[in-house]
């Protein structure tokens, strides 16, 4: 089954304890991105990845650090939890093909105390 | 800084009517445009693209884009229960077509 899989689903974690979330796309796409989405704010894209070895900010990459080593993973870390990190997190992935088409995981629920 | 906004709603309509959803856009020199559906829970997923002006349809979904106006919308037509959800407006800015900016999204209410 073509997916996007996130782990973990749900987090908590307190200020400053580094954690990091796995996205892994089984579709063998070149683009992924990660969002986060808050109340009232919609999707934010923090960072994107055009192929292994390029990355890109978004509008929020503040706090976050990625890295694509191998074409199916793209994971976020947090080096240093903020409360304002929590919020809700997409990964997805579009291939070049059908480069707009973005498919999303099924998202991480992360609370920072 | 591109801005994308939308209504947040609750926009109800009754079962079989047409709801229109309304996004407009600051950067003038965006090249495409998206409308995501997303159930409350869920993730995203794409219901519509388009990319030049005028109307796009898909099954009972229209979507409509006027440059000039900097302004795209989407139509349901014969709006079933199953269409409740919150809807995104999502915008491509840049030249490599991977900075998406997103809307906060219109939440639709069918009636039965």
């Amino acid at each position: 089954e073509a997916q996007v899989t996130q782990n973990p689903r749900y987090l908590i974690t307190v200020t400053g304890k580094k954690l990091t979330v796995t996205c892994s796309q089984n579709m063998n796409h070149e683009y992924m991105s990660w969002y986060r989405q808050d109340p009232g704010l919609g999707l934010r894209q923090i960072y994107y990845s055009m192929n292994v070895e390029v990355t890109d900010k978004g509008d929020v990459p503040e706090g976050y650090k990625v890295s694509r080593k191998e074409k199916r993973n793209f994971p976020l870390i947090l080096e240093s939890p903020s409360p304002n990190q929590t919020s809700l997190y997409f990964c997805a992935s579009s291939g070049s093909g059908s480069w707009n088409e973005q498919f999303f995981g099924p998202g991480t629920r992360l609370t920072v105390l | 800084q591109k801005e994308v906004e939308q209504n947040s709603g609750p926009l109800s309509v009754p079962e079989g009517a047409i709801a229109s959803l309304n996004c407009t856009y600051s950067d003038r020199g965006s090249q495409s445009f998206f409308w995501y559906r997303q159930y409350s829970g869920k993730s995203p997923e794409l219901i519509m693209s388009i990319y030049s002006n005028g109307d796009k349809e898909d099954g009972r979904f229209t979507a409509q884009l006027n440059k000039a106006s900097q302004y795209v919308s989407l139509l349901i037509r014969d709006s079933q229960p199953s269409d409740s959800a919150t809807y995104l407006c999502a915008v491509i800015g840049d030249n490599y077509g991977q900075n998406f900016v997103f809307g906060p999204g219109t939440r639709l209410s069918v009636l039965p």
